[in-house]
């Protein structure tokens, strides 16, 4: 079935850039009937959605990150990748990626997770 | 813009039933039938419970069930038992076409 894996550094300095990359197996990423999406859950906080993506690029951005986030695709690798610039400690958190429905916007499946912290 | 409204803590004993509340705008859960709901147990990525407002996914249990009057969308989980404590968060689709969460729910059961 459908699995989705995120993969990256899990320390990241303060005014650098969190770079991180979700590969799916079990399916193609280029699908029109999904979008790609990242989501966070900080330390003691709820979920908050970062942004989305469609195979041909199109993307979503949450408005609170617009500013700093950058979410591309990378079809022939079946993966997708989020760039968070600038980070704080206020960007310390859970991240996941998920595949989002395109018809109704509900993600059905996540990948595990992976933290990372931000910190000198 | 702001994430959706729940409450911080729901309880109920096994057996009993419960229901949690996300309440959001007519920018969000009012404009569409893009209501979805996820379990979180500690220590675990989200899973699906219910989407468009009040469908459920193939293994969830019928004791799950949601819905939505105006602006506020509902989870209520029937026959509570041990293994639904976790937090739940509602999501939304939104009229910029982005999506928001809920701020999420403890559920404990007694």
């Amino acid at each position: 079935q459908l699995q989705l894996q995120e993969s990256g550094p899990g320390l990241v300095k303060p005014s650098e850039t969190l770079s991180l990359t979700c590969t799916v197996s079990g399916g193609s990423i280029s699908s029109s009937s999904y979008y790609w999406g990242w989501v966070r859950l900080p330390p003691g906080k709820g979920l908050e959605w970062i942004g989305s993506i469609f195979y041909t690029g199109t993307t979503f951005y949450n408005p609170s990150l617009k500013s700093r986030v950058t979410i591309s695709v990378d079809t022939s690798k079946n993966q997708f990748s989020l760039k968070l610039r600038s980070v704080t400690a206020v960007d310390t958190a859970l991240y996941y990626c998920a595949r989002i429905d395109s018809g109704f916007y509900y993600m059905d499946v996540w990948g595990t997770g992976t933290t990372v912290t931000v910190s000198s | 813009q702001s994430a959706l409204t729940q409450p911080p803590s729901v309880s109920g004993s096994p057996g009993q039933s419960v229901t949690i509340s996300c309440t959001g705008t007519s920018s969000d859960v009012g404009s569409y039938n893009r209501v979805s709901w996820y379990q979180q147990p500690p220590g675990t990525a989200p899973k699906l419970m219910i989407y468009q407002v009040s469908n459920r996914p193939s293994g969830v249990p019928d004791r799950f069930s949601g819905s939505k009057s105006g602006n506020t969308a509902s989870l209520t989980i029937s026959g509570l038992q041990a293994e639904d404590e976790a937090d739940y968060y509602c999501s939304s689709y939104t009229t910029i076409s982005t999506v928001v969460f809920g701020g999420g729910t403890r559920l404990t059961v007694l």
